[in-house]
């Protein structure tokens, strides 16, 4: 079975600034695939980032960017320049190949003005 | 946004009623999956289906039973609510394989009086 570790319960950042949020995982499989999903509060959950287990170069998405290290089980999510739209809450997601998830417990962040 | 819809948003019930939370998705998705999630807190698999006719129980016991007769509809029943089933549900949808992301629905938030 897979587990999902999201130390931070709520961090908060200045608006601009860069933010880290940490994850880490545990599991047995080789193959498998990293995801954050970000909920803003009373709105739906969408994807920010995916990472392929088997793929050494880090994600990047716009502001968003992943530091993945296979070997330490760890896969935290940058936010440069934050907004005031990325208040939300994160989770972190370990996914099998077969599809199957396992979340974090989740990091609110807030982004102040 | 994603192709994925739940009703009612929110419901407010007395014990003992039945009730059915609606879940339906126009992307074509074999994977469906019910989440329990309080306010501000992790979230718990509790029901997962892999196409028509297929159901499985998620991680978190509950009380409640889905259905999958056709491929884009997922209810969830609850035979007789409780206070204690009080929470947030979200619905959810991907194309089978590791590398899909999971497409959530708005929720439901459910209170039983």
């Amino acid at each position: 079975a897979q587990t999902v570790t999201q130390s931070q319960p709520e961090m908060s950042v200045q608006e601009a600034e860069t933010v880290t949020l940490s994850c880490t995982y545990d599991t047995s499989e080789n193959n498998y695939y990293l995801f954050w999903y970000k909920q803003p509060p009373s709105r739906q959950m969408i994807l920010v980032i995916r990472q392929e287990a088997y793929k050494q170069q880090n994600a990047t998405e716009n502001r968003f960017s992943v530091n993945f290290q296979k070997a330490a089980k760890s896969f935290s999510l940058k936010i440069s320049d934050s907004q005031l739209g990325d208040t939300a809450m994160y989770f972190c997601a370990f996914r099998t190949n077969a599809g199957k998830s396992t979340f974090g417990d989740g990091t609110t962040l807030t982004v102040k003005p | 946004e994603a192709d994925i819809y739940q009703t009612p948003r929110y419901l407010v019930i007395g014990t003992g009623k039945k009730i059915t939370l609606e879940c339906s998705q126009t992307m074509g998705h074999d994977k469906m999956y019910w989440y329990q999630q309080d306010p501000g807190m992790e979230l718990h698999l509790i029901h997962y289906s892999y196409g028509v006719n297929s159901t499985e129980k998620g991680d978190l016991s509950s009380e409640s039973t889905v259905s999958r007769i056709r491929t884009e509809h997922f209810p969830l029943t609850l035979e007789s609510a409780r206070p204690s089933h009080t929470s947030q549900y979200l619905c959810a949808s991907s194309e089978t394989g590791g590398y899909n992301e999971q497409f959530f629905g708005p929720g439901t938030r459910l209170t039983v009086l």
